[in-house]
């Protein structure tokens, strides 16, 4: 059985850092590009960015919003990822959810979602 | 980046109805497109991946379609499980974006 339990969120002064990890189980880790996904309170999903596996360099994308500021990495000897937020603001305040990525008809899609961990950016 | 539209925001359908949530693309996305299904505190499930193909145990009540820039998600006979808020998502290109949300409300 497929399973991805993020962890590490929790409260943070703007500004401040924050690494989230995402231990996962149930499938080959290292053949995967995992992502990460965030729901701001009462808004929609918005992806955060992707790591690719090590076939494809472990290379990364980003949205716009969190580049430069946030970075994925992943561990496979672990099947852990993880993403180290840095410069927090208010508005990166949200449940981030890590999710693997499916290779179907030449693109990526997101078969499983962990349950999430809350991240609140407050004074 | 590419824009995702869907209408409607908010549905109130009784339950055995069909119903019918459409999402519109500012650009053409081939059939780089899915649909998830999210319920209150929970994760979100993949239910469309394609544009048209079933995700593995999802009920063969719902369906997807469509092609380039307007597709659709279909439920064929709405059960009481099936009240929750749905989003298309496209895999075209970087950044990958989501629709806003059709939230579905029992009747």
């Amino acid at each position: 059985e497929v399973q991805l339990v993020e962890s590490g969120g929790g409260l943070v002064q703007p500004g401040g850092s924050l690494r989230l990890s995402c231990a996962a189980s149930g499938f080959t880790f290292s053949d995967h590009y995992m992502d990460w996904v965030r729901q701001a309170p009462g808004k929609g999903l918005e992806w955060v960015g992707r790591v690719r596996n090590k076939a494809n360099g472990y290379t990364t994308e980003y949205a716009a919003s969190v580049k430069g500021r946030f970075t994925i990495s992943r561990d496979d000897s672990k099947s852990s990822l993880y993403l180290q937020m840095n410069s927090l603001k208010t508005e990166d305040t949200a449940v981030y959810y890590c999710a693997k990525s499916y290779y179907a008809t030449t693109a990526y899609f997101f078969d499983y979602w962990g349950q999430g961990t809350p991240v609140t950016v407050s004074s | 980046d590419i824009q995702l539209t869907q209408s409607p925001s908010f549905l109130s359908p009784s339950v055995g109805d069909r119903v019918t949530i459409t999402c519109r693309a500012s650009q053409g996305i081939n059939s780089y497109l899915a649909w998830y299904q999210q319920k209150p505190g929970k994760a979100p499930k993949l239910l469309i991946y394609a544009a048209s193909t079933l995700q593995s145990g999802v009920p063969s009540r719902f369906s997807g379609s469509g092609s380039g820039t307007e597709f659709t998600l279909t439920i064929s006979s709405l059960q009481p499980e099936d009240f929750a808020t749905y989003y298309c998502q496209q895999v075209r290109s970087y950044p990958i974006t989501f629709g806003q949300g059709t939230r579905l409300e029992i009747k």
